[in-house]
């Protein structure tokens, strides 16, 4: 098993610019998750799912968009790009309690 | 609102020695905590875990401590090696959707 997958691993963005990280996972896990993580700091919640079709908001979604069409892929979309989404970025899946992590997205935006 | 922090943003200890590394959590409703360990570029892995309902749970060199009256968690480390050096998390999850809440984390160096 690879486990949970990220592409790509650094990026660089200009303000306004779109861009969609991927998330790929091969446990067969229903939910999955996206975090940032800033300098110093904790993971923050952004979006996550319980299964394929179904994803909710969490902590900080502004800015972000997600998609679950399969069990396997979960992309988070960042449509116009601000300097504050300046972020490593990590997808996570699990069945119930353990989340597994992806090894992240480093995105820097200018 | 409610989220789970730890009390020391750096820890240095000396190689072989045992490490102490603290977290307060605030959410009482929480049934389930989990330690994870960052190391630099890396996405966090799972140390260990512990329902609500435990007060004690042992791993290999590691154990975690929790105390419900006080709403504080521990992870004790035996024998610290250089490869424990990285970042420790804290979090917390609910039974009702499964999201965890992660604190600022812990750096812990050990010393050679």
């Amino acid at each position: 098993n690879a486990g949970v997958t990220q592409t790509p691993k650094f990026r660089i963005l200009k303000i306004g610019q779109s861009m969609t990280l991927q998330c790929t996972q091969d446990m067969n896990h229903n939910y999955m998750y996206w975090y940032r993580q800033d300098p110093g700091m904790g993971l923050k919640l952004i979006y996550y799912s319980v299964g394929a079709g179904i994803t909710d908001k969490g902590e900080v979604p502004n800015g972000y968009n997600v998609s679950r069409s399969t069990t396997e892929d979960f992309p988070l979309r960042l449509e116009l790009a601000a300097p504050s989404q300046t972020s490593v970025y990590f997808c996570a899946s699990s069945i119930l309690y353990e989340q597994y992590f992806g090894p992240g997205t480093r995105l820097t935006v200018t | 609102g409610e989220s789970v922090g730890l009390h020391l943003p750096t820890l240095s200890v000396q190689e072989g020695d045992n490490s102490i590394i603290n977290c307060a959590y605030s959410n009482s409703a929480s049934d389930y905590f989990i330690w994870y360990k960052q190391e630099s570029g890396k996405g966090p892995q799972f140390i260990i875990d512990i329902r609500s309902n435990m007060d004690k749970r042992q791993g290999q060199r590691v154990t975690v401590l929790l105390n419900k009256t006080v709403k504080h968690l521990s992870l004790q480390i035996a024998a610290t090696q250089p490869g424990d050096s990285a970042v420790y998390f804290c979090a917390e999850i609910s039974s009702n959707d499964y999201k965890l809440s992660f604190g600022a984390g812990t750096t812990v160096t050990v010393r050679a």
